[in-house]
């Protein structure tokens, strides 16, 4: 069965220092998402991209993040200099077409991220 | 968004029916009602979701009121791997994207 990936499954990052996560989506899906969990806390929306670029991005997703699709596979999520509370579990997820639409989302296993 | 509201945790035995409650008398005519679920340390994982029909597929089944103001969440027979936080998530079928915006969810537990 396809599934999303993503790697490294736990990134040790000192504070300040840049962090990148990876994600290879599902091959056929044009949607891709990131979302993030706190500790003890609820799944959030980071931002959704379709077409190369941001489709929508919550109040989270500040200048310190950004995405890419660097080739036809991957999908990244760049933290430029991490904080403390950047501290988190990272999903990534795609979908075939919207979300907002008639579909599922397929999530990846997550990474955990611990800036120290 | 609708706003929904779950228990936050239920309890069930194994090999016994569950139903999962969720209200969501904000929800809109175009939200379909998305159910997920996220296992211990595992990322959030599709059940099942609907718009008017009561829904079965491998997994569950969907029970929508008529009024589209709550729907039950119905997994048949629970196993010990169903044990898992379970999340109803309105979602507009409105041509936009739209994103799953998730609750706290209702944590199921199964005693076996």
């Amino acid at each position: 069965e396809p599934e999303v990936t993503q790697t490294p499954s736990h990134q040790v990052t000192q504070m300040g220092q840049e962090v990148i996560l990876r994600c290879v989506p599902i091959s056929n899906h044009l949607y891709f998402y990131w979302y993030r969990q706190i500790l003890g806390q609820k799944v959030e929306f980071l931002v959704s991209f379709y077409n190369n670029e941001i489709s929508e991005k919550s109040e989270i997703f500040d200048d310190q993040f950004s995405v890419e699709r660097p080739d036809g596979s991957n999908f990244t999520l760049k933290i430029r200099s991490t904080k403390l509370e950047d501290s988190a579990m990272y999903f990534c997820a795609s979908s075939e077409i919207g979300q907002g639409t008639n579909t599922e989302a397929f999530f990846g296993q997550g990474t955990r991220l611990t800036v120290v | 968004d609708a706003k929904t509201t779950q228990p936050n945790s239920m309890e069930s035995n194994e090999e016994e029916p569950v139903h999962l409650p969720c209200n969501h008398s904000t929800i809109s005519g175009t939200d379909y009602i998305h159910w997920y679920r996220q296992l211990p340390s595992q990322g959030p994982e599709y059940v099942i979701h609907g718009l008017t029909s009561n829904v079965n597929n491998r997994m569950a089944s969907l029970a929508i009121a008529e009024d589209r103001k709550s729907s039950t969440l119905i997994l048949h027979r629970a196993t010990l791997r169903d044990a898992a936080v379970y999340y109803c998530i309105p979602l507009n079928y409105g041509g936009s994207q739209g994103n799953l915006i998730f609750g706290k969810g209702t944590k199921l537990s199964v005693k076996p």
